[in-house]
């Protein structure tokens, strides 16, 4: 299917290998962070998230890194395959009494790993 | 967490018609917004689509051009009026449960105006 990655930076990495994404969010209010893969041809698909009060998160073989100091999430994954190629969005939200607060999205990074 | 059913999955429509998009959830849901997704960009959100009232839309969207229906809390439509080229986009539909605040989001409308 057509790409939704076609004017966004560009992560090559080896399979089998770490990848780094990095993020740069914008409101130092934000209180949560989740990370998005999109697939082709898909809707964006919950990855990890995070909380303010953390700085670190791990899941299978991703790890959420979070430095509120200088604004900057990132994600690594471990191991890279080929089936994580696909754009990941970092998302903000800020802090809020409950319920819905809106959800502001990053600009987004294509992920190529090489066989 | 939700599955969403979104159709048409993809159109291509004549300049100045209209196309109205269904979101469809498995379950009641909190939250319902409608996103564009231009080619190569990050998701927009154009609105919140309100059970029982008018949908609340982001500065730059309208109601006129994205009229957003929402009967009860399993459905909501998206209609994009008067078409030209420049709405040629992806919509996705995306839903959170109270206090889930892991969105879910459908697979996404690729809309061509022509």
């Amino acid at each position: 299917g057509e790409s939704v990655g076609l004017h966004l930076p560009t992560l090559s990495v080896q399979e089998g290998d770490n990848s780094i994404i990095n993020c740069a969010y914008s409101n130092s209010a934000s209180d949560y962070f989740i990370w998005y893969k999109q697939e082709s041809g898909k809707g964006p698909q919950f990855i990890i998230d995070i909380r303010s009060n953390m700085d670190k998160r791990q899941g299978q073989r991703v790890t959420v890194l979070l430095n509120k100091t200088v604004k900057h999430l990132s994600l690594q994954i471990a191991a890279t395959q080929p089936g994580d190629s696909a754009v990941y969005f970092c998302a903000e939200l800020p802090q809020g009494s409950g319920g819905y607060q809106k959800v502001t999205f990053g600009t987004g990074t294509k992920l190529q790993v090489i066989p | 967490s939700a599955v969403i059913s979104q159709k048409p999955s993809r159109d291509i429509c004549q300049r100045g018609t209209s196309l109205t998009i269904q979101c469809q959830v498995d379950s009641q849901v909190t939250m319902m917004f409608w996103y564009r997704q231009q080619p190569g960009q990050s998701l927009t959100l154009i609105a919140t689509a309100n059970q029982g009232s008018e949908a609340t839309y982001e500065s730059g969207f309208v109601i006129d051009k994205f009229p957003i229906s929402r009967p009860n809390l399993t459905f909501s439509t998206l209609t994009v009026s008067n078409m030209s080229p420049e709405d040629s986009s992806i919509y996705l539909c995306s839903v959170s449960g109270q206090l889930n605040y892991g969105y879910t989001f459908g697979s996404g409308t690729r809309l061509t105006v022509v």
